[in-house]
């Protein structure tokens, strides 16, 4: 059974501070990951993707990945209120095309 | 990516009937997803839709409850047939091109209550 495990949260951060959001895998064979985010009543939004180890940046998202260790994470620099919503984790299973999806983490940035 | 255009965004339907949900894409993908997510929670994959060939369903739904048309690269519909409350949920549509990297994008959702 692949699986996707994230915290649920609530994580809770105040107004600047880093958020640190992270996601561990099964599938040894995952080729890329997503991080989308959620805001309530509304449908995910994809915000990062990486696909080899390391990090990549985008503006103030940064997503780290180690493939060794199974683990993805996202990092949000300068929370900001308007960053508040659930971020789901997600990683592609293989040739099917089909994502596996964590269960998100909820996340409050307090002004 | 891809736009979708996801069509009721609402609706509030009597028990034993049937709803269908429409999903357009401004370019030809080739893949299309069907999720279902209850408030809260995170997204159930429903079914994937094939252009040109059934859908592909996952465990516990079945294509009698769940009919899925997939005509061409660009469209597809999801039926919710002989509706109970527990099919009031949000509906999902979802699409990818070639490449997997790009990532999916997600139609705005269908909020179904039956009542």
């Amino acid at each position: 059974q692949k699986e996707v495990e994230q915290n649920s949260g609530p994580l809770s951060v105040p107004e600047g501070a880093i958020a640190s959001l992270n996601c561990t895998y099964s599938d040894r064979v995952s080729q890329s990951f997503f991080w989308y985010r959620q805001y309530s009543g509304k449908s995910p939004e994809l915000i990062m993707s990486i696909y080899s180890n390391g990090d990549k940046e985008d503006g103030r998202f940064t997503a780290q990945l180690n493939k060794a260790s199974q683990y993805v994470s996202l990092l949000i620099r300068d929370s900001q209120p308007s960053d508040s919503a659930t971020y789901l984790c997600a990683v592609y299973a293989g040739n099917n095309r089909k994502l596996i999806w964590g269960l998100g983490t909820s996340l409050a940035v307090n002004p | 990516s891809a736009v979708i255009s996801q069509k009721p965004s609402r609706d509030i339907c009597q028990r034993g009937t049937s709803l269908t949900i429409q999903c357009q894409v401004d370019s030809q993908v080739t893949m299309m997803f069907w999720y279902r997510q209850q408030p809260g929670q995170s997204l159930t994959l429903i079914a994937t839709a094939n252009q040109g060939s059934e859908a592909t369903y996952e465990s516990g739904f079945v294509i009698d409850k769940f009919p899925i048309s997939r005509p061409n690269l660009t469209f597809s519909t999801l039926t919710v047939s002989n509706m109970s409350p527990e099919d009031s949920s949000i509906y999902l549509c979802s699409a990818s091109d070639s490449n997997p990297n790009y990532g999916y994008t997600f139609g705005s959702g269908t909020r179904l209550t039956v009542v």
